[in-house]
């Protein structure tokens, strides 16, 4: 069964810092690109960062670039997310999701909450 | 990137068909064959339904199509059932090699 577990969230103080991961099995994890996407409680969907199969290749969302750092072991079938100098409005449940065909993110993970508060 | 324009909410009897729309530009939905539509039921992750426009994925029921013109993608679920009422999404690729989704839209199964 395809599967990704993602884990780390949690309260964090604004200006601190958080790293996500996103475990993988049940697929070749070497082969596919990889996405992180948020939703703020009570609010839509928000693409946040992709990394290429082999970590070669990034992007971000405007919002977090210089902030947030996507990275990936393929050795470990671990996805992460570093996340430094948090501010309020990052407080969501953070999704990790395989990135098939050209743009379709299938599957997802269960989400992992991360909350930005003093 | 701005987020793709869907109708807040869209309602429907059982059995009926609604559509919801996406409207983007030419740098996201209109540039590329690239859309793909995302389900979502409370307090659950999102479900891939539709992606390349129109392809579903294996497992996804025929009740559910996509398609586009120029800037604006559309998702029409047919036969509506008390089990398609959840939230919907769509998603483009975009110009700067990025993703962008839409702002979501509310099904309610009268």
């Amino acid at each position: 069964e395809v599967q990704l577990v993602e884990s780390g969230g949690g309260l964090v103080q604004p200006g601190g810092s958080l790293r996500l991961s996103c475990a993988a099995s049940g697929f070749t994890f070497s082969n596919y690109w990889m996405h992180w996407v948020r939703q703020a409680p009570g609010k839509g969907l928000v693409w946040v960062s992709h990394i290429n199969s082999d970590g070669s290749s990034t992007n971000y969302a405007d919002s977090v670039k210089g902030r947030f750092t996507i990275s990936r072991d393929n050795a470990k079938n671990t996805l992460y997310l570093q996340m430094n100098s948090l501010r309020a409005e990052d407080t969501a449940v953070y999704y990790c999701a395989r990135g098939i065909y050209y743009n379709g993110l299938d599957p997802w993970g269960q989400g992992t909450l991360v909350a930005v508060s003093s | 990137q701005s987020a793709l324009t869907q109708p807040a909410s869209v309602s429907g009897s059982p059995g009926q068909s609604v559509t919801i729309s996406c409207t983007g530009t030419s740098s996201d939905v209109g540039g590329y064959n690239y859309v793909s539509w995302y389900q979502q039921h409370p307090g659950k992750a999102p479900k891939l339904m539709i992606y390349e426009v129109s392809n579903r994925p294996s497992g996804v029921s025929n009740r559910f199509s996509g398609s586009k013109s120029g800037n604006t993608a559309s998702l029409t679920i047919s036969g509506l059932q008390a089990e398609d009422e959840a939230d919907y999404y769509c998603s483009s690729y975009t110009s700067s090699s990025s993703n962008v989704f839409g702002t979501g839209t509310k099904v309610t199964v009268l």
